[in-house]
């Protein structure tokens, strides 16, 4: 089945710094979601990107997927502590498949 | 809208015992998924349904676990007999997924299993 890598697996970022987050694959993907997973909590969808070269904003949140449709990124500008948590990308499945591969995360901590 | 309901929220059970997950998927949805995270293996896939139909079981550890969805607001996931490295927290999903389209999962609350 597809794999997606994740990088970093943890991030501490002082309150107000820049975070990104890469999702990498050696296939090409026909979509890429985003979820974010509060501790304690359970995955909450983001976003869903489709189209290569694909950019979308959530305010703080840009989100891309490449060009080639190999990998994806999550930067969240300014961050506060509310963005604490991980943050999943998810590989869609190949045709006529619904499932979605999971990275492992990246667990962000916000030093206030 | 609910929500996806999973039961119970904590599970506690001894090793061999048999131990039954429930879901409620939000109405509508045709694709429920159960996942199961662990810290070393993160977010696992372990089944998941269209219309109440089992399309893809890969991710099932083994012949210890089996998932039904007898109609389309209700399934199970069962472990029997249960062991210690069952423990993690099993979520439930559901989604629209419709026509070929992805759309997002609807992620439960989940449940958090140990067996002692």
């Amino acid at each position: 089945g597809q794999q997606v890598m994740q990088i970093p697996q943890y991030q501490h970022v002082q309150e107000g710094e820049d975070f990104t987050t890469y999702c990498n694959s050696s296939t090409t993907l026909s979509n890429i979601q985003w979820y974010k997973q509060r501790p304690g909590g359970h995955p909450v969808f983001l976003i869903q990107l489709v189209k290569s070269g694909e950019v979308k904003k959530q305010k703080r949140l840009t989100f891309q997927f490449g060009e080639a449709k190999k990998n994806s990124s999550l930067h969240i500008t300014a961050t506060q502590t509310t963005d604490v948590g991980t943050y999943f990308c998810a590989a869609g499945g190949g045709a006529g498949s619904y499932q979605l591969t999971f990275g492992k995360g990246t667990k962000l901590s916000v030093i206030p | 809208d609910a929500g996806v309901i999973q039961s119970p929220r904590h599970e506690v059970t001894e090793m061999g015992q048999e131990v039954t997950l429930r879901c409620k998927p939000i109405s509508g949805h045709n694709s429920l998924f159960w996942y199961r995270q662990t810290m070393m293996r993160g977010l696992e896939l372990l089944i998941y349904f269209n219309n109440n139909v089992p399309i893809d079981d890969s991710g099932m550890p083994e012949d210890r676990f089996s998932a039904k969805m007898p109609n389309a607001s209700f399934s199970t996931l069962k472990i029997q007999p249960s062991e210690p490295r069952d423990s993690a927290v099993y979520f439930c999903a559901s989604s629209p997924n419709t026509g070929g389209k992805h759309y997002e999962q609807y992620f439960g609350p989940g449940t958090r299993l140990t067996v002692t």
